[in-house]
């Protein structure tokens, strides 16, 4: 079955510093990768996505990800965290019905 | 702001009581698709519905069922709840069913549900 693994359940670290967070996923043909962010009590909101094409994909708020086809994962990155990134961070992988990681909580030490 | 509003926005009920839980899509979007997010995990697939036919369901039982209006927007329906049943519901819409570069699904806000 296809799955969806983010190693890290939670990760701090200081503002102004940089940030990756692990996805990998389980599944032979194209795929299609989501990150999305969630706030304390809101929905789910996309930061970027990957279909195909250039690897390396910008999406909102400073966030970039690489798809690694031999490694299996998309992993998302900030170069420098704002205290404002404090949040769920959620890996999807899927076309119709989106497959989701358990999810990284990001915390921002001051 | 996706344009998907779900209500209501919290829920308490009682076990063995049954709920419903309402999503309009964003203007455009003929599919819906649900999610239940316990504490703590990731959202789980339900269902979805596209042009008001179930269009593929997760591992839920029946007793979480769906509708879907001609104005495309839906109902979540859970019959003799559970304890377990309290969590987050996500209602996403998208601008059709399946998979592809421009079939992005956005979310709403969520109803929470407890189970008491």
């Amino acid at each position: 079955a296809q799955s969806v693994t983010q190693p890290d359940i939670h990760i701090t670290v200081s503002e102004g510093a940089s940030l990756e967070l692990r996805c990998n996923y389980s599944y032979g043909a194209t795929p299609y990768l989501f990150w999305y962010v969630q706030s304390p009590g809101q929905g789910l909101q996309l930061l970027l996505k990957y279909f195909s094409g250039d690897t390396l994909v910008q999406g909102i708020k400073g966030f970039e990800a690489e798809f690694k086809r031999s490694q299996s994962s998309f992993n998302l990155r900030k170069p420098s965290v704002h205290w404002s990134d404090a949040a769920e961070y959620f890996c999807a992988w899927g076309g119709g019905k989106l497959i989701f990681g358990q999810g990284t909580e990001l915390s921002v030490k001051p | 702001e996706t344009g998907v509003t779900q209500s209501p926005t919290h829920l308490i009920k009682t076990r063995g009581q049954q709920v419903t839980l309402r999503c309009s899509s964003q203007s455009g979007h003929n599919t819906v698709s649900w999610y239940q997010q316990a504490l703590g995990q990731g959202p789980q697939f339900i269902f979805q519905y596209y042009r008001e036919e179930e269009n593929g369901r997760g591992n839920f039982p029946p007793r979480f069922s769906g509708l879907q209006f001609p104005n495309y927007s839906s109902e979540l329906n859970v019959n003799a709840l559970e304890l377990d049943d309290s969590a987050l519901y996500l209602c996403a819409s998208s601008p059709f069913a399946g998979g592809g570069a421009k079939n992005i699904q956005y979310f709403g806000a969520g109803t929470r549900l407890s189970v008491l």
